[in-house]
């Protein structure tokens, strides 16, 4: 079965870094992008930034550059998104999802279930 | 820049059909777009893409009261003998070089 998998919701205090990450499998990890969407309380769907793992190229959206970093390990099929210090703001859903094509970046075919950061003191 | 434009709510009896609009911003009505699918606390699913000759390409397991179509620089979504299970919030998206776009969805209602 083709899907993406994500990693477990997180609590964190303000000021604390943070990892999530998404396991892909039952396709070429390495030949579609992956990329990550932002769903704050109640809102829509923000585009955040996109990675290759063939070769790491990784575009963000200028909205969220300096913010989060994207990285994939390809040996373990799994791209991550993270951050180095969280605020409030940043409590949201995260999805991770993966492009139809090989190769391309084109309409998401395959989403990821989310994974919940909540950021409190 | 593209920018898609959706109206924020929509509301339709069960058993009814209703029409979703997504809008390309001026210069772009070549552009295809794709629909998304978001239940109430569930993550979204992916249903079609609609081209701007109005064919479009539905996922799997998508029920065939799911169509769309496009005119100009409108692309649609019309589902057909609305269920209860089809009240979400529905996205469009589209893509260029190096970037994903979403529309700020539209929340159906069926009631």
């Amino acid at each position: 079965e083709v899907q993406l998998v994500q990693s477990r919701a997180e609590v964190k205090k303000p000021g604390e870094s943070l990892e999530i990450s998404c396991q892909g499998s039952g396709y070429r990890f390495t030949s579609y992008w992956i990329g990550w969407v932002r769903q704050m309380p109640g809102k829509d769907l923000e585009w955040m930034g996109i990675i290759y793992p063939h070769d790491s190229d990784t575009r963000y959206n200028p909205s969220f550059e300096g913010q989060v970093t994207i990285s994939a390990d390809t040996s373990i099929s799994t791209a991550y998104l993270q951050w180095d210090s969280l605020r409030a703001s940043d409590t949201a859903m995260y999805y991770c999802a993966r492009p139809q094509g090989m190769a391309t970046l084109n309409w998401i075919d395959l989403w990821g279930q989310g994974t919940l950061v909540t950021v409190s003191s | 820049q593209v920018v898609l434009t959706q109206s924020p709510s929509v509301s339709a009896p069960p058993g009814a059909s209703v029409k979703l609009t997504c809008t390309l911003n001026s210069g772009h009505s070549s552009y295809a777009i794709a629909w998304h699918q978001q239940q109430p606390e569930r993550g979204p699913r992916y249903l079609m893409t609609v081209d701007s000759d109005g064919s479009h390409n539905k996922g799997d397991g998508i029920p065939d009261r799911f169509s769309g179509s496009s005119s100009g620089t409108e692309r649609y979504l019309t589902i057909s003998s609305l269920q209860s299970e089809d009240e979400a919030d529905y996205y469009c998206q589209t893509w260029g070089p190096d970037i994903w776009v979403f529309g700020g969805g539209t929340k159906l209602a069926v009631l």
